[in-house]
């Protein structure tokens, strides 16, 4: 079956720092790849995503680039703000067997914090 | 454009007491929708899928159901909750073939 393995938090920086949240998968035909964010309180939100090999997804700073041979779509960002603060989920689609649905498989969740 | 509501956002509920989660999607038709459980320290885990009225599938066997009595309104039920439901419950809705879901708010389960 499809699952999604992330790096385990929680994560601590400080503001400006480089993250890189570590993410691998495995899934049957091929993926389709994605960052969900959840703020305190709140739901969840598109991050960024890719749906196929060497694509990168970008947003609000944040990129990832979905990597076939490694299997894996690792989030980084260049200089973080303390407005980064959230959970991260990582999280893909497969698309094999051409279902007319798509459940999307989540991992576990990166908690980030960033102090001024 | 599209908007998912999802109500209550915070329920406290006796052990054994019924349970009734709404989700409503406004500005689209015959979407998939999705309820999926956020356990605390823990992923998301999906609960309940439907692609139709009246087609309801279940991921995991639990205490819980779901039903989907019009197009765009999704219920999760319970008749006697447990501890083990508390927890964060969203909803969320895709299109026909687009995998770019959009999830409600929220609502914060707590069984006492």
């Amino acid at each position: 079956g499809n699952s999604v393995t992330q790096m385990e938090g929680p994560v601590t920086l400080s503001e400006e720092a480089f993250l890189t949240i570590n993410c691998t998968y495995t899934a049957t035909g091929y993926p389709s790849l994605f960052w969900y964010v959840q703020y305190p309180g709140e739901g969840l939100q598109l991050l960024l995503k890719a749906t196929k090999a060497d694509d990168k997804g970008s947003n609000k700073g944040f990129e990832a680039t979905y990597r076939k041979e490694t299997t894996s779509f690792h989030l980084e960002k260049g200089s973080v703000q303390v407005s980064d603060s959230a959970v991260y989920f990582c999280a893909l689609i497969s698309n094999a067997g051409g279902t007319s649905y798509g459940k999307l498989t989540f991992g576990q969740g990166t908690i980030l914090t960033v102090h001024p | 454009s599209q908007t998912i509501h999802q109500w209550p956002a915070t329920l406290v509920q006796p052990v054994g007491s019924p349970l009734s989660l709404e989700c409503t999607v406004e500005g689209t038709s015959n979407p998939n929708l999705y309820w999926y459980r956020q356990a605390a320290g823990r992923g998301l885990q999906l609960l309940f899928y439907s692609v139709g009225i009246g087609q309801i599938s279940s991921e995991v066997p639990q205490n819980l159901s779901a039903s989907r009595p019009q197009d765009r309104q999704f219920i999760l039920s319970s008749k006697k909750l447990l501890l083990s439901d508390s927890g964060f419950y969203l909803c969320a809705w895709t299109g026909r073939g687009d995998y770019g879901y959009t999830f409600g708010s929220g609502t914060r389960l707590t069984v006492v």
